[in-house]
């Protein structure tokens, strides 16, 4: 158990709609890390967030947006969704960018039909 | 931008020694990591290398030369609970942003009797 909790594990909704993805990060990291792994692809960088700020932005659609709240978990919007956003997001957080150590939660897989 | 190459299969027998290659061009380059990911599971993270030379934990190895822009990991004494996929990630940072970990492509390692 890496301490990082993802909500909800499966989701299955359908094309056009907007889906909210929860992360809550190991206790004490001010560091959130969002991904999106489609079948048999490489862990995508979406995303992340420091202590409730944006730090660095990756490949992310304009239809997904994502925040950190003060109690620092995060969520990771995703709209007007088609077949291809289909895949395991994955939340990562860490408290010591020195060692570049990430803490992966069990990923939310998300099918769009 | 960045970008990283692996090779995407390598497969060795129960008991033997595989090196998995990783290549990356970045800017601001801080550190190479590695996880392994087993189907359907989080990523956990292997070993770190901020600065050039060989780190070890255990079984497994990794190696780092910056001038080349190299690095790899070694996997001894294989185990058939080794076969997994294989990913480095560079941790980065360009003057105008600050750092993030950037994932290969990933190398599924399939171990043999």
């Amino acid at each position: 158990d890496s301490g990082v909790t993802q909500t909800p594990k499966h989701l299955i909704t359908a094309t056009g709609q907007r889906v909210t993805l929860r992360c809550s990060p190991r206790s004490g990291d001010l560091s959130v890390y969002w991904y999106q792994q489609s079948l048999d692809q490489g862990l995508q960088f979406l995303i992340q967030y420091y202590n409730g700020e944006e730090r660095a932005k990756g490949n992310i659609l304009e239809r997904f947006s994502a925040q950190q709240f003060p109690d620092l978990h995060s969520e990771l919007n995703l709209s007007s969704l088609e077949l291809g956003d289909s895949a395991l997001y994955f939340c990562a957080s860490t408290r010591d960018t020195n060692t570049g150590e990430l803490f992966f939660g069990e990923g939310s897989r998300l099918t769009v039909l | 931008g960045q970008s990283l190459e692996q090779p995407s299969e390598v497969t060795a027998v129960e008991g033997a020694i595989v090196q998995i290659n990783c290549t990356y061009q970045t800017s601001g380059f801080y550190g190479l990591s590695w996880y392994q990911q087993h189907d359907g599971g989080a990523p956990t993270f292997l070993s770190y290398n901020g600065l050039d030379g060989l780190e070890e934990t255990g079984r497994f190895s990794s190696f780092l030369s910056r001038s080349d822009s190299y690095g790899y990991l070694l996997l001894q004494e294989l185990q058939m609970k080794d076969s997994a996929s294989y990913f480095c990630a560079v941790r980065s940072a360009m003057k105008t942003s600050y750092d993030k970990v950037i994932f290969g492509p990933g190398t599924s390692l399939s171990v043999i009797p």
